[in-house]
């Protein structure tokens, strides 16, 4: 799996838009782009993934370059219940090869 | 909304007692997972298991761990002889097929003492 780069901390003001970056230049065309956050030690939650193109659901956004070196996750209008840390994980899609590879992630703290 | 059930929310165990974690993944879901995060560490991938039969593990997941579905609800994790070091946060993990999104269960929080 490739390796991703998050910065370690971030702030952001409730209401205003959070975007997150995600290095991961080395990824290969069949890894996944997935987001994960944990809040304070709970179970990982599942935010979105991608391939290529950029999505959408009702938590936020994904945004990958044309390049698919880098990626940004959108939480488009942050409150104080989305402070967690927030995990870029590339995941290959071959068959037995269905872990998750957390790394340390950004720590999003959302200011009142 | 479905999820995954995970139970005791913490256990404490004595060095050397052989414990077992359960859970209950979501019920169409096919693959699942545990994980474990040691405190004030990375969440790390212990073992996958599709099909009944374990389809990944890490290195974590030695002879003393094993992994189970003993009928159509269940899976377990089975840590033989505990050591201190298996204190951690234990998360089991399920997913409808691969490369879609896991649901993660709350948690059992394991205290070797």
């Amino acid at each position: 799996d490739a390796k991703t780069t998050q910065p370690t901390s971030m702030d952001c003001a409730e209401g205003r838009a959070a975007n997150l970056p995600c290095n991961h230049s080395t990824i290969s065309g069949n890894e996944y782009v997935y987001w994960y956050r944990q809040i304070h030690s709970q179970g990982p939650q599942y935010i979105i993934h991608g391939l290529k193109n950029n999505e959408t659901n009702e938590m936020a956004s994904l945004i990958i370059t044309e390049d698919r070196k880098s990626s940004t996750l959108i939480l488009p209008h942050a409150t104080l219940r989305d402070t967690a840390v927030y995990y870029c994980i590339a995941v290959i899609s071959n068959f037995g090869n269905e872990k998750l590879t957390f790394g340390t992630g950004t720590r999003l703290t959302i200011i009142p | 909304e479905p999820e995954v059930t995970q139970t005791p929310s913490h256990q404490v165990t004595q060095m050397g007692q052989e414990v077992i974690l359960r859970c209950v993944p979501i019920s169409n879901h096919l693959y699942f997972y545990w994980y474990r995060q040691i405190l004030g560490q990375k969440v790390e991938f212990l073992v996958s298991f599709y099909n009944n039969e374990i389809s990944e593990k890490s290195e974590i997941f030695d002879d003393q761990f094993s992994v189970e579905r003993p009928d159509g609800s269940n899976f377990t994790l089975k840590i033989r002889s505990t050591k201190l070091e298996d204190s951690a946060m234990y998360f089991c993990a399920s997913s409808v097929r691969r490369n879609t999104e896991a649901f993660f269960g709350q948690g059992t929080r394991l205290t070797v003492v």
